[in-house]
């Protein structure tokens, strides 16, 4: 069956911008992360759902990201005002349950010039 | 705060040898452990799963042991191969509610033929 996927799989935008980060999780998975994985690091944690309401956001760095599930499948982050901090790869993960295994996606690529 | 680390950072052997990478983390309270696999530029790939109540868990020519309380997990690769020459990176996920993952910096290997 499909795996997760994320569009789009590179983003360029400009210090400043607004960008929207999309997740489509396998079907039936319940539970969907949001993880940040800079170069040479490992993922870091950013923002659980459990169905549609966002049981963890204590990852998220400050107010200018966002996330939504309104329909407890397709997530989108949303980030404000772009720095070039934000630069990163921006991974989505679904489990079945919160406690199931995690399975990731590809990844977006987002660089702020 | 749970730590994870990985060692070595990078690893290179010859084609057909036996190898181990090392995990440890600081909060023996876990849930579960995960072992993935990262190519470069892609997202990352399930390799292993071990529950806190497991010892080990095998998937072919892999091998992962878990020590809960010393902190410590390795993942055994037995007659290592070209294509397996990725980055290696070990999760742990908490038992006190959170469902992230808390990622190591992980293992580059590299198998030269």
């Amino acid at each position: 069956g499909a795996g997760v996927s994320q569009t789009p799989s590179n983003k360029v935008t400009e210090k400043g911008k607004y960008v929207e980060l999309r997740c489509d999780p396998i079907s039936g998975h319940t539970a969907l992360y949001w993880y940040r994985q800079s170069l040479g690091q490992g993922p870091e944690f950013l923002i659980y759902f459990q169905g549609t309401g966002a049981a963890d956001d204590s990852g998220l760095p400050n107010d200018r990201f966002f996330a939504v599930r309104p329909e407890g499948s397709v997530s989108t982050l949303k980030i404000q005002r772009t720095e070039r901090g934000d630069s990163a790869v921006y991974l989505c993960a679904s489990s079945f349950g919160g406690r199931g295994e995690q399975f990731f996606g590809p990844g977006t690529r987002l660089t702020v010039l | 705060k749970q730590e994870v680390t990985q060692i070595p950072a990078a690893l290179s052997v010859p084609e057909g040898e036996n190898l181990v990478l090392n995990c440890s983390f600081t909060d023996s309270a876990i849930y579960n452990l995960q072992w993935f696999r990262q190519d470069p530029g892609k997202g990352l790939t399930s390799l292993l799963l071990i529950q806190s109540s497991q010892r080990e868990q095998t998937s072919g020519r892999l091998n992962a042991s878990l020590d809960k309380s010393s902190g410590r997990s390795t993942l055994y690769i037995a007659a290592s191969q070209p294509g397996d020459s990725a980055t290696y990176l070990c999760a742990v996920k908490g038992q006190g509610g959170s469902e992230k993952l808390v990622f190591g910096k992980g293992t580059k290997l590299t198998v030269n033929p």
